[in-house]
């Protein structure tokens, strides 16, 4: 079964300084890899997603991420955080429809980010 | 465009009382439906998912059903609810060649 692991439970960065956020995973397989983020009492918005192909996706709100096989990872960056980007984050594995994956998403536990003025 | 809807936002119910949330989907057809629940520090726990009218899979043993009485409608019940059931309720969902999921904006439940 699949598995991922958010090593960090909060974070706090200053605002204008650079992120990284966390992510490994368990899986058999290509896996299908996504970042959401979510806002106090909101549902989760994707901020970007790998399926495959160049490793370093980019996303909305000027976040990147790069998938590294090798490390079974997906870390989160953004050059330069705003004082808006203080959220919950999540990374997670699917298996994908064609894989038999239409039994959703494995999330990690999330990480929460918080910014400093 | 897709849009999802939860209803309602915040619900506050006793022990033992009955439960029905609601999740409907615009603008696609035949979309795969998620349920998830999510609990303080403890990330999302996936509830059930339905890849079509009446066709409902369960993850998670408990006390709660689905179902999926309309095409684009998602439904989340309890006969009788738990202290235990507390918690952030998501609907998502997922079009059938994509696989990324979008979620509801979700229903806050607190059992008294």
């Amino acid at each position: 079964a699949q598995s991922v692991t958010q090593p960090d439970i909060h974070i706090t960065v200053s605002e204008g300084a650079s992120l990284e956020l966390r992510c490994n995973y368990s899986y058999g397989a290509t896996p299908y890899l996504f970042w959401y983020v979510q806002s106090p009492g909101q549902g989760l918005q994707l901020l970007l997603k790998y399926f495959s192909g160049d490793t370093l996706v980019q996303g909305i709100k000027g976040f990147e991420a790069e998938f590294k096989r090798s490390q079974s990872s997906f870390n989160l960056r953004k050059p330069s955080v705003h004082w808006s980007d203080a959220a919950e984050y999540f990374c997670a594995v699917g298996a994908g429809l064609s894989g038999g994956g239409a039994d959703g998403l494995t999330f990690g536990k999330g990480t929460h980010l918080i910014i400093q003025p | 465009s897709q849009t999802i809807h939860q209803w309602p936002a915040t619900l506050v119910q006793p022990v033992g009382s009955p439960l029905s949330l609601e999740c409907t989907v615009e603008g696609t057809s035949n979309p795969n439906l998620y349920w998830y629940r999510q609990a303080a520090g403890r990330g999302l726990q996936l509830l059930f998912y339905s890849i079509g009218i009446d066709q409902i899979s369960s993850e998670v043993p408990q006390n709660l059903s689905a179902s999926r009485p309309q095409d684009r409608q998602f439904i989340l019940s309890s006969k009788k609810l738990l202290l235990s059931d507390s918690g952030f309720y998501l609907c998502a969902w997922t079009r059938d060649s994509v696989y990324e999921q979008y979620f509801g904006p979700g229903t806050r439940l607190t059992v008294t």
